[in-house]
């Protein structure tokens, strides 16, 4: 069975730099399927796609985040991590990640249970 | 950007049948995914590429589309029903995934 766990810091000062982590357990990240993506959720609010990465280290992300969000993957570790940079309040958020099946088209088949992250002033 | 558009709530009574619309422009073009979200918890999938059901959803979740709306339909709906379901296309004229703003359903 898959297994997805975010790790990193719950409290993120104002405008430094979010980082968190995915490992991916009891599957291989290195697959033509998958894409592997984050998603985040503010307080009773919505989904928010944030981007999908393939094993091979090729990115797809949402306009909004483009030029703060970086996301990046390690097959050696089993992982992939999201950076955001110059964070606010309004990046406070519960941050899942999750796999994409069959490539980006393709709907989120497992979920983490979620980092809360919270920026602080 | 693309959008689409769910209703922030639905209601109905145990038994009967839920209807949970998203629109979207063109959406009969895209495959539209949905999920299911109860308090606390992450998202489950329910439908896939329209009118897929990953193994161990029950056959009463099913999707379907018509025109310029996808709809998630659950027949003989239970209290354990009650969540929040959101639809999700990959617009591919941007490039992105899109998330629809989520229905809540109440079970009376």
């Amino acid at each position: 069975q898959l297994h997805l766990q975010e790790s990193g810091p719950g409290l993120v000062k104002s405008s430094e730099t979010l980082s968190l982590t995915c490992t991916v357990s009891g599957g291989s990240m290195i697959s033509t399927t998958y894409y592997w993506g984050w998603i985040r959720q503010a307080p009773g609010k919505g989904l928010e796609w944030i981007g999908s990465i393939y094993f091979s280290g090729s990115t797809y992300y949402t306009p909004s985040l483009y030029s703060r969000a970086a996301i990046s993957v390690d097959t050696s570790k089993n992982q992939f991590s999201l950076t955001l940079s110059s964070v606010t309040a309004a990046d406070s958020a519960l941050y899942y990640c999750a796999r994409q099946y069959e490539v980006i088209q393709g709907a989120f088949d497992y979920w983490g249970q979620g980092s809360l992250v919270t920026v602080s002033s | 950007s693309y959008v689409l558009t769910q209703p922030p709530s639905v209601s109905v009574a145990p038994g009967e049948t839920a209807t949970i619309p998203c629109g979207g422009d063109n959406i009969g073009s895209k495959s539209v995914h949905w999920y299911q979200q109860k308090p606390g918890q992450a998202p489950v999938l329910l439908i896939y590429y329209d009118t897929d059901r990953p193994s161990g959803i029950p056959e009463r979740f099913s999707g379907s589309k018509s025109g310029n709306t996808a709809t998630l339909t659950i027949g003989r709906v239970e209290a354990g029903d009650e969540a929040v379901y959101f639809c999700h296309v990959w617009d591919r004229s941007s490039d992105h995934v899109v998330f629809g703003g989520g229905t809540e359903l109440t079970v009376l």
